[in-house]
């Protein structure tokens, strides 16, 4: 059972640099939702989609953009990286569910360092 | 605005001792209470929930009752063990799908 799947699982970029993670699920899921994990700080909401085309911001959008063409893909990219950036980054879906959205699942993260 | 509060760690036990980690919650409406386990090296998972006041979430040996009155979801374990050493999130959702997490506590179990 794949689930939520998450590449890469750890990438140093220098400032200033571009990238995209990438978010795969399997479980034909409708919503899927990007959190930034720092110390202390909990998981907070970066972008998050709740259908094919669809996306919105959540609390701490700046930096990033994401898309979703597909139920199964929703990446996330970096436009330009700082060091504020350096987190362990988590993908999550859940199903619409008969009685609301259900329980969420998370890939096993990506560690970014950004120097 | 929506909000979790967790008492901070870490949390040290021997293993058997009771556990209780405290969460509260602002919310409008009615939100449906959650907590999630992270292992060490892994994303989070769910534990327990519950939807609506007077419920109880049970899972694994862990139980947190909603408590409307009081706005609280707090976890209890009546027996910890070493392999229930991780990080215990406690999160709520109202309506849609966005799910807000409060900041984590570690706990760490002594054999």
């Amino acid at each position: 059972n794949a689930g939520v799947t998450q590449t890469p699982k750890f990438q140093v970029l220098k400032t200033g640099q571009s990238m995209t993670l990438q978010c795969a699920q399997d479980m034909n899921h409708e919503y899927m939702s990007w959190y930034r994990q720092d110390p202390g700080m909990g998981l907070r909401l970066i972008h998050y989609s709740v259908g094919a085309g669809i996306t919105d911001q959540g609390e701490v959008p700046n930096g990033y953009n994401v898309s979703r063409s597909t139920t199964e893909d929703f990446p996330l990219r970096l436009l330009s990286a700082a060091p504020s950036q350096t987190s362990v980054y988590f993908c999550a879906s859940s199903s619409k569910g008969l009685a609301g959205p259900g329980e969420l699942f998370f890939g096993e993260g990506s560690r970014l360092t950004v120097l | 605005g929506n909000s979790v509060t967790q008492m901070e760690g870490p949390v040290t036990l021997s293993e058997e001792a009771f556990l209780t980690i405290n969460c509260t919650y602002t919310a409008t409406g009615y939100p449906s209470l959650f907590w999630y386990v992270q292992y060490p090296g892994e994303g989070l998972q769910l534990l327990l929930k519950a939807t609506k006041a007077d419920d109880k979430g049970s899972n694994k040996g862990f139980e947190a009752t909603y408590r409307k009155e009081t706005t609280s979801f707090h976890l209890e374990k009546g027996s910890v063990q070493v392999s229930d050493s991780a990080v215990y999130f406690c999160a709520l959702r109202t309506g849609g799908f966005k799910t807000i997490f409060g900041a984590g506590t570690r706990l760490f179990v002594k054999a």
